[in-house]
């Protein structure tokens, strides 16, 4: 069975200090890792897709990584309008597996 | 811009009662998905369109779940003799293609369903 767990549950940064979220996984044969950020009362948004280990993307103050069992977003120098709840998923053989997200603080 | 559409927003209803939500896909997605959302969850799916076919609809709890989509576009998801237990958000994507594409999906903003 596909699984994705992701860690810390919850981060508090002070702004500008830096840090990455964990996202491990066990599927079979993916296709890709979904990066998604979700503000309160809203549908996540889509950040990024990676498709095989080695690769990278970034997109401002954000860096998704990609290992053949777990990703990472760094976040650099992050600002209060970060302050997100942070969603990995995979896709495989069957559709999207999300994991439960990472809530993210940061503090002016 | 045309992102994916729900509505309602939010919906209070009586134990027992049925419900209906629905979903209008960004234009040209042919690949539509809808999931659920409980308080400290991730994101359950429960069924996936293609075209106005769902190949895969193994995450329905139950069924008192149907969906269905109709030319291709928007899609109705019904709950019937709601329970307390399908309090939740209910999420509606779509992407150009569908799983095994690599394509991203879009999310709406969901309706808050409150059972009573």
């Amino acid at each position: 069975e596909d699984q994705v767990t992701q860690s810390p549950e919850a981060l508090r940064l002070q702004e500008g200090e830096s840090s990455s979220l964990n996202c491990s996984y066990t599927v079979s044969g993916l296709r890709g890792l979904f990066w998604y950020r979700q503000d309160p009362g809203k549908g996540p948004e889509f950040l990024f897709t990676l498709y095989s280990a080695g690769e990278e993307k970034e997109k401002e103050r954000l860096k998704a990584t990609l290992t053949k069992k777990e990703s990472f977003l760094h976040i650099t120098a992050p600002k209060p309008e970060d302050s997100a709840t942070y969603l990995c998923a995979t896709e495989g053989n069957t559709p999207l597996v999300f994991g439960k997200g990472t809530r993210l603080s940061v503090i002016a | 811009g045309a992102g994916v559409s729900q509505s309602p927003s939010n919906k209070v209803t009586e134990k027992g009662k049925d419900v209906e939500l629905r979903c209008d896909p960004i234009s040209g997605h042919t690949a539509l998905y809808w999931y659920r959302q409980s308080l400290g969850q991730g994101l359950e799916f429960l069924i996936y369109f293609q075209g106005n076919s769902a190949p895969d609809k193994s995450g329905l709890p139950s069924d008192r779940f149907s969906a269905e989509r109709t030319g291709g576009s928007v899609s109705t998801l019904t709950i019937q003799r709601t329970q307390q237990e399908d309090s939740a958000v209910y999420l509606c994507a779509s992407s150009l293609a569908g799983t095994g594409n690599n394509q991203p999906q879009h999310f709406g903003d969901g309706t808050r369903l409150s059972i009573l």
